[in-house]
């Protein structure tokens, strides 16, 4: 069984159109994250949420927006896709970060975005 | 300056060779430390915890050094499949909390 799966693993599109990354954890956890790892492979947090509430949202243009229904699910939509979207999103989540710091984060496989 | 720094190497070397891989923080803060590693075209997975007094995992060994806001990986008799990039990893509490993650250092481990 996949701990933490995303849908879909690839997804090309033409700059301006909207388009959604979906996030599935079956592992009972209470935190789940979106994380965007561009060409130079730096990964950098975009937004965290505990247990449907969010609680990072970092520097993220507010063409992105992350939905929570449940806390097993985050989804991220992104509106009007420009180039520079293009990267790997993945998906992560971990017990609790409000009750252990020293916590493993379970990484989902990746969205490779590419915008024409 | 970034949060969190990294060689980015590559790091080319022989198999059974030891390597070891830096790391330093800038944020006095940090409450946590860890290792990831990333294989090519794949997620990131935790190699291993750093903990205040260092630890190991078998050919792994972690250190924590906290005046000097440094952690390090030494990998002993290193294996092909070692080959990754290897992420430094810093949990940080400012308002809320998060990971922040370094660049990554890659390994390559040559027959």
């Amino acid at each position: 069984d996949t701990a933490v799966s995303q849908t879909p693993k690839y997804l090309v599109t033409q700059m301006g159109n909207d388009k959604s990354i979906k996030c599935e954890q079956n592992l009972g956890h209470d935190t789940m994250y979106w994380y965007k790892q561009d060409s130079k492979k730096f990964l950098k947090i975009m937004f965290s949420y505990n247990n449907k509430e969010l609680i990072i949202n970092e520097t993220v243009p507010n063409r992105f927006s992350p939905k929570s229904p449940d806390k097993a699910h985050l989804n991220l939509h992104i509106n009007s896709l420009e180039l520079g979207d293009s990267a790997v999103y993945f998906c992560a989540s971990s017990q609790s970060v409000r009750r252990n710091y020293q916590e493993t984060q379970y990484f989902g496989p990746g969205t490779r975005l590419l915008v024409l | 300056r970034k949060e969190v720094e990294q060689d980015p190497g590559p790091f080319n070397v022989p198999e059974g060779a030891t390597v070891a891989f830096n790391c330093t923080y800038s944020n006095s803060a940090s409450q946590s430390f860890f290792w990831y590693r990333q294989d090519c075209r794949k997620e990131p997975k935790l190699l291993m915890s750093v903990y205040s007094s260092g630890n190991e995992d078998g050919r792994f060994t972690a250190q924590l050094n906290r005046a000097s806001q440094y952690i390090s990986l030494l990998i002993r008799d290193s294996k092909l499949s070692d080959s990754a990039t290897y992420l430094c990893v810093v949990g940080v509490t400012s308002g809320t909390y998060k990971y922040i993650f370094g660049t990554g250092t890659r390994l390559k481990v040559l027959a």
